[in-house]
């Protein structure tokens, strides 16, 4: 398997544009989770699906965050507009939720955004 | 889920053990431990877990106090590249999330 593959793997954009990160999960898992990595935060969940369903989103930072997962094997992270403060490196991570407790997370590359 | 508490950094000489200590005091008894850790510019790997007793595979040995307040992550014979931020998780049965702590900065050294 290929892994969780994550594009683009480096954007730079200027403040106020919308941006689109994507994720392609491990084929067979059942959740996705976005994470976003910073110096001062260090590694945060920004939301979980399970089943292609939100399950918690209280890490989005506000309203300018959305993500979708429209099927099993695609997600997306948008930021509209986006801000410098949001510069980052977003990872995307999968599972498969079977076995309680056991759920071995598997990461992406990351994007490496950087908003000007 | 716990917290868990880790010294921010280590230094381990190459090809000796390097021990990573993790307090979890507040564990619940339906919380698995779990180890990640972080090579630069990475995303996280899963390194091992478990939930009361010893465990080991080929990347490491996770060692669990019989409380199972504490537990110690053995990377029997460190390299180089074993050089990464490490990860601790303490986690609920049935739950999605995985809160990541700051980690232990490793540095394995020639």
């Amino acid at each position: 398997d290929a892994g969780v593959i994550q594009s683009p793997r480096h954007e730079v954009t200027e403040m106020g544009q919308e941006v689109t990160l994507r994720c392609k999960p491990i084929s067979g898992h059942n959740s996705l989770f976005w994470y976003r990595q910073t110096m001062m935060r260090g590694l945060e969940l920004l939301i979980y699906f399970n089943n292609n369903v939100p399950i918690d989103d209280s890490g989005m930072p506000e309203d300018r965050f959305s993500a979708k997962m429209p099927n099993a094997s695609f997600s997306t992270l948008k930021i509209q507009p986006s801000e410098p403060r949001d510069s980052a490196v977003y990872f995307c991570a999968s599972s498969l939720r079977a076995d309680r407790g056991r759920e071995k997370l598997f990461f992406g590359s990351g994007t490496q955004l950087s908003v000007l | 889920d716990a917290k868990t508490t880790q010294p921010p950094s280590m230094d381990c000489a190459e090809g000796r053990a390097a021990n990573l200590p993790c307090n979890h005091s507040t564990i619940s008894g339906n919380e698995y431990v779990y180890w990640y850790r972080q090579i630069h510019s990475q995303g996280p790997q899963y390194i091992i877990h478990g939930l009361k007793n010893n465990e080991t595979n080929e990347m490491a040995s996770l060692i669990i106090t019989e409380d199972r307040k504490s537990s110690t992550l053995i990377l029997p014979h460190a390299t180089l590249r074993d050089t990464a931020v490490y990860y601790c998780i303490v986690r609920v049965t049935n739950a999605g999330k995985s809160t990541f702590g700051d980690g232990t900065t490793l540095t394995v050294k020639p």
